[in-house]
């Protein structure tokens, strides 16, 4: 089955630096690739998905690049501003399958002022 | 976007005893599954929920543990059984129509 490895586990940047989270995959079949935040006590959020048919999606200040010959796919971030403060999981699966999500271990991303 | 509703948001349980855990989405769907998380974690499936039919169990998670309801495409719910302390965590509902999924807000659950 799928694997979904993530890194890294925690990452510290400045208020304004850039900030990338980076995930692999193992089943080639994978092919729709979320991203979501979870704050504190509070439920995971979508903040961006790629499809396997495109390389990068951007998103105001987010965006995702993915690597389909490598199985890898990136979050990034810039201009990061505390409010970024959040666990990040990136997740994988088949589009159009009624399969679920698999989901990476998640970063804890802080954004000191 | 699918909002979904979970209650209980919290509880503390007694050991020994079971609570059900509710799922109720503003529209049809045809996913639904439930997540355990330890606090500080990541998310474990515990199971897919199918409309009409028994849930499938992901490796660890059994029905006399975790028994599973799906009457309809917009509701579930999902029992913790026997429970003792170290079922205690956070039970996430989700849920979808084709790709895109979507989770409530947990029900936190303490065993003592």
């Amino acid at each position: 089955g799928e694997n979904v490895e993530q890194h890294p586990s925690t990452l510290s940047v400045q208020e304004g630096d850039s900030a990338v989270i980076k995930c692999t995959y193992s089943d080639s079949a994978s092919n729709y690739f979320p991203w979501y935040k979870q704050e504190l006590g509070k439920r995971p959020q979508l903040i961006i998905d790629i499809r396997s048919n495109v390389g990068e999606k951007k998103d105001q200040r987010i965006a995702v690049t993915l690597n389909k010959t490598a199985k890898h796919f990136s979050l990034h971030i810039t201009e990061t501003q505390p409010e970024d403060s959040a666990v990040y999981f990136c997740a994988a699966k088949i589009w159009g399958s009624q399969g679920n999500l698999i989901f990476g271990k998640g970063t804890k991303l802080s954004v000191k002022p | 976007s699918a909002v979904i509703s979970q209650k209980p948001s919290r509880d503390i349980c007694q050991r020994g005893t079971s609570l059900t855990i509710q799922c109720q989405v503003d529209s049809q769907v045809t996913m639904m599954f439930w997540y355990r998380q330890q606090p500080g974690q990541s998310l474990t499936l515990i199971a897919t929920a199918n409309q009409g039919s028994e849930a499938t169990y992901e490796s660890g998670f059994v029905i006399d543990k975790f028994p599973i309801s799906r009457p309809n495409l917009t509701f579930s719910t999902l029992t913790v059984s026997n429970m003792s302390p170290e079922d205690s965590s956070i039970y996430l509902c989700s849920a979808g129509s084709g790709n895109t999924i979507y989770f409530g807000e947990g029900s936190w659950l303490t065993v003592v």
